[in-house]
């Protein structure tokens, strides 16, 4: 299976901040990477598909970028909503789908 | 809109079966599979399969194959994941999403707490 290895693990961080989360695949993955957001008690919200398409309704300031086996979410300036989980995913056709451990981002 | 709604909380004992449904609305039921994923409390996400309500074709993640079954109901839209044989570790809330087999999931169920305890 492909391992997905995600840091940081926890990030803290202020409102108005740039911040970004990594994602590491074991082996090469093209674009197939999703990002999704989650709060707690709450079921996940996918926020970018195919490493880079934002989808609908989620605002500009997430973005996604990568390819192959480095990828990254980029939240570009934080808002209180958007403290939470969140968790890469890779969906190569060819591997069980597989997710990384998350980072818990923290108001600082 | 799009709504997956999942049925309620199970308390089962270690050895005993769990069947948890998931009835969609909003959408062409047979045009969009349905994964099932689970959280152990505390941890991360973990993918257990996907089911074409279509075709009937299933996936299962090797971890669990053997105990677990995916099913689908067209004339109700509804899905359905068992597990059989349950241990403490399958401890966790089960969610179904939607999605296509292969890609990301878009519309998620609240999820189920399925709790394994003697």
């Amino acid at each position: 299976d492909i391992q997905m290895t995600q840091s940081p693990s926890t990030l803290s961080a202020s409102v108005g901040d740039r911040v970004a989360i990594t994602c590491r695949a074991s082996q090469r993955i093209n674009s197939w990477v999703a990002w999704y957001q989650q709060k707690p008690g709450k079921a996940p919200i996918l926020l970018i598909s195919k490493a880079s398409t934002l989808e609908s309704g989620v605002p500009s300031r997430f973005s996604g970028s990568g390819s192959g086996t480095e990828f990254t979410l980029t939240i570009s300036s934080l808002q209180p909503d958007d403290f939470a989980t969140y968790y890469c995913q890779q969906y190569n056709s060819y591997s069980p789908i597989t997710f990384g451990q998350g980072t818990r981002l923290d108001i600082k | 809109q799009v709504q997956l709604v999942q049925s309620g909380a199970e308390v089962k004992k270690p050895g005993a079966s769990v069947k948890v449904s998931c009835k969609a609305s909003g959408y062409s039921f047979p045009n969009f599979g349905i994964g099932w994923l689970r959280q152990a409390p505390g941890q991360g996400l973990e993918w257990m399969g996907w089911i074409s309500p279509y075709t009937g074709n299933t996936d299962y993640a090797q971890k669990v194959q053997g105990r677990l079954t995916m099913t689908t109901d067209t004339s109700t839209n509804t899905a359905y994941m068992e597990l059989r044989s349950l241990r403490s570790d399958d401890t966790a809330v089960y969610y179904c999403a939607r999605g296509p087999s292969s890609n990301p999931f878009d519309y998620w169920g609240q999820g189920t707490l399925v709790t394994v305890s003697s």
